[in-house]
């Protein structure tokens, strides 16, 4: 699955840090971006969703896309042992023939310790 | 109050069996999805229904059938399986059919020994 790539980590963080997650992309078609946190052995919920190139803050999290580098990211401030989780992003085209297709990177597995 | 809940949750079976999960909304979405999340984590989509009207079937085998009895509702039906369907299934639901805001069940893993 080529279109979105992720690197799974792991990624091991003291609580209190600031963590950096991102994903790029190779289809300029993509408008909508998102991420989903997963713990273990349960489904994905969706963390942030982002129209188009821009940032968004929601509380401790902050996701940013860069359309012009087809690279999206999530920075998690003040990070928390319950931030411990799969973080997935995804994207799609949001129209035509692939109207509801989500295309989503392989996760990055994050654990922060107390 | 569970909004998307499929069963079962696990699933140990024989190869060439025939087997069902159950999905149900209680959110009021219109589409339902099915994701194949396999051993590496990628999350694939596997079909979509808006309204009970198959929208998206994606590259999947014959052996795959979903069923949509009503909106609320999103079984997926598998034939004759084989060991490289061992795999976690999700049903997914959300309003309108652009699937940017999906709510995830917590999976079916699937097992064929």
């Amino acid at each position: 699955q080529k279109e979105v790539e992720q690197d799974p980590g792991p990624l091991s963080v003291p609580e209190g840090a600031i963590v950096s997650l991102n994903c790029t992309y190779s289809n300029s078609a993509f408008q909508y971006f998102m991420w989903y946190r997963q713990y273990s052995r349960k489904g994905p919920e969706l963390l942030m969703y982002t129209y188009s190139s821009g940032n968004k803050e929601d509380g401790r999290f902050t996701a940013q896309v860069d359309k012009s580098s087809k690279y999206i990211s999530l920075f998690i401030r003040d990070s928390q042992p319950s931030d411990s989780a799969t973080y997935l992003c995804a994207m799609s085209e949001g129209r035509g023939s692939t109207l509801g297709r989500l295309y989503f990177g392989r996760g990055t597995q994050l654990t922060v310790w107390p | 109050d569970t909004a998307v809940s499929q069963t079962p949750k696990y699933l140990v079976t024989q190869m060439g069996n025939d087997k069902s999960i159950k999905c149900e909304q209680n959110l009021g979405h219109d589409t339902m999805y099915w994701y194949k999340q396999d051993s590496k984590k990628f999350l694939k989509i596997m079909f979509s229904y808006n309204n009970k009207e198959l929208i998206i079937n994606e590259t999947v085998p014959n052996r795959f059938s979903p069923k949509s009895p009503d909106k609320a509702h999103l079984n997926l039906h598998i034939n004759s399986l084989e060991l490289g369907d061992s795999a976690v299934y999700f049903c997914a639901s959300s309003q309108g059919g652009r699937g940017e805001k999906l709510f995830f069940g917590s999976g079916t893993q699937l097992s064929v020994l």
